[in-house]
This record gives structure tokens, C-alpha cells and sequence, in this order.
């Protein structure tokens, strides 16, 4: 099973730069590496996806070290609006039946 | 717009009555999935599509049925729903597996006495 460790919850001011570090010791050879965001009551939300190296996008960056057994999302100048709940899933874009585990995610609370 | 779309967003409903919840999408995406989320255990596959006709079974699938007659449709149908169904049920469509980009419906929140 493609298996994600990442923090429970975690706290930021507004303006402040977010790191959000994700460990996938099993990662394999195709596996992606996807973040979604989740607001209370409403659906998840895709972030940003990745396979080596850095991604960036007009929201987040996402950084994947040579080993590609962690991968850290970064939100810059975070503001209320973000607070939320972040989920990191590693899965096979090919689409082969491994299962694609979503876990309890990060749940981030930006104060003012 | 694209878009997933759930119905109804809210039911209330007793125990034992045959209820339909509907997903449709407009995307022409072949991946379509019905998952469930309650408090401190997070999301859960109920059923995933790979394609029309192709249905298979997610992580918690007992006491619910999907059919896939048509792309853009994805009913989940709970034929004798119990109290332990009363969940926030999400419908997610994506391209080509669940590990490509998932677009996620607004969400049906049911609840049954």
C-alpha cells in the first residue's frame, strides 16, 4: 500500500511561509505524488502533483528530494483563507489496482 | 463549467428505505469514485469505476451498490441503509486512474435514523 506520514496539525500567522513535509517510505517508480486541500464540508481539492525535483504552480511549490521518499509543500504568505486541511496521497498514474490511501491529512490553522 | 455534481446535498432518510445518490460529470473523465468521510478516520473508497460498465470495490464497500451505464454517470444506490451509513459521501471524477487529478463533487451529507 502506497502509505503517507504527515503531521496532524499545524499552526501559521498570516504572512508567514508554510512547509508541510509528507514521508512515503514505499514509494514506487511511478508513483506520483498529489496534494489536495480540504475546507469543512466541502470536497478535496487539488493542489499541486509531482514526480522528482521541485513543481510550482500560482499557489504552492512542491519539493521532492533525489530519494523521493518525503516531498514538502510550501505555501507562501499564507492568509486565513488557508487554513484548511492538506492531504499528500502517492499514486500510480498508469492506473494499476494499488490502492490509493488518502490518510487523516494536516489540518492547518493560519491565525491572524 | 467543469464540474462534478452530486444530488441530492442533503437527505435525511430511515432505515431500510432504498435511496439513490446521483453523480454526473462533465469532463468525459473515465476514472469516476464514490468515497465516504467521517470524523478521525478520514476519506474512504466506497466503490471506483474504471470505465463504463467496469466497477470494482473500493475499502469499505458492504451495504452500498454503483452501476456505470453511461460516462458521465455514477449512482451510488444504498439498498437497506443502516445508521452505521450516515457519512459525508463525496463523487470524484479523474482522467484516467485515481492517481491522476481528482475533482471532487460539493458533497451529500445523509443521515439515517
Amino acid at each position: 500500500l502506497a502509505k503517507t506520514t504527515q503531521p496532524i496539525s499545524m499552526d501559521s500567522y498570516e504572512g508567514q511561509e508554510v512547509n508541510i513535509t509528507c514521508s512515503h517510505n514505499n514509494i514506487a517508480t511511478n508513483d506520483y505524488i498529489t496534494w489536495y486541500q480540504q475546507f469543512p464540508s466541502q470536497g478535496p481539492r487539488f493542489i499541486i502533483q509531482g514526480y522528482k525535483t521541485k513543481v510550482t504552480n500560482e499557489v504552492a511549490s512542491l519539493f521532492i528530494p533525489a530519494d523521493r521518499k518525503s516531498s514538502t509543500l510550501s505555501l507562501p504568505r499564507v492568509s486565513l483563507s488557508d487554513t484548511a486541511v492538506y492531504y499528500c496521497l502517492v499514486g500510480d498514474r498508469a492506473g494499476n489496482n494499488r490502492k490509493l490511501i488518502w490518510g487523516l491529512g494536516t489540518s492547518l490553522a493560519v491565525n491572524p | 463549467e467543469a464540474q462534478v455534481t452530486q444530488n441530492p446535498r442533503y437527505l435525511i432518510t430511515v432505515t431500510g428505505k432504498k435511496l439513490t445518490v446521483t453523480c454526473s460529470q462533465n469532463m468525459n473523465h473515465e476514472y469516476m469514485s464514490w468515497y465516504r468521510q467521517d470524523p478521525g478516520l478520514g476519506l474512504r473508497q466506497i466503490y471506483y469505476s474504471m470505465n463504463v460498465e467496469v466497477t470494482d470495490k473500493g475499502d469499505v464497500p458492504e451495504g452500498y451498490k454503483v452501476s456505470r451505464k453511461e460516462k458521465r454517470n455514477f449512482p451510488l444506490i444504498l439498498e437497506s441503509p443502516s445508521p452505521n451509513q450516515t457519512s459525508l459521501y463525496f463523487c470524484a471524477s479523474s482522467l484516467g486512474s485515481r492517481a491522476d487529478t481528482q475533482y471532487f463533487g460539493p458533497g451529500t451529507r445523509l443521515t439515517v435514523l
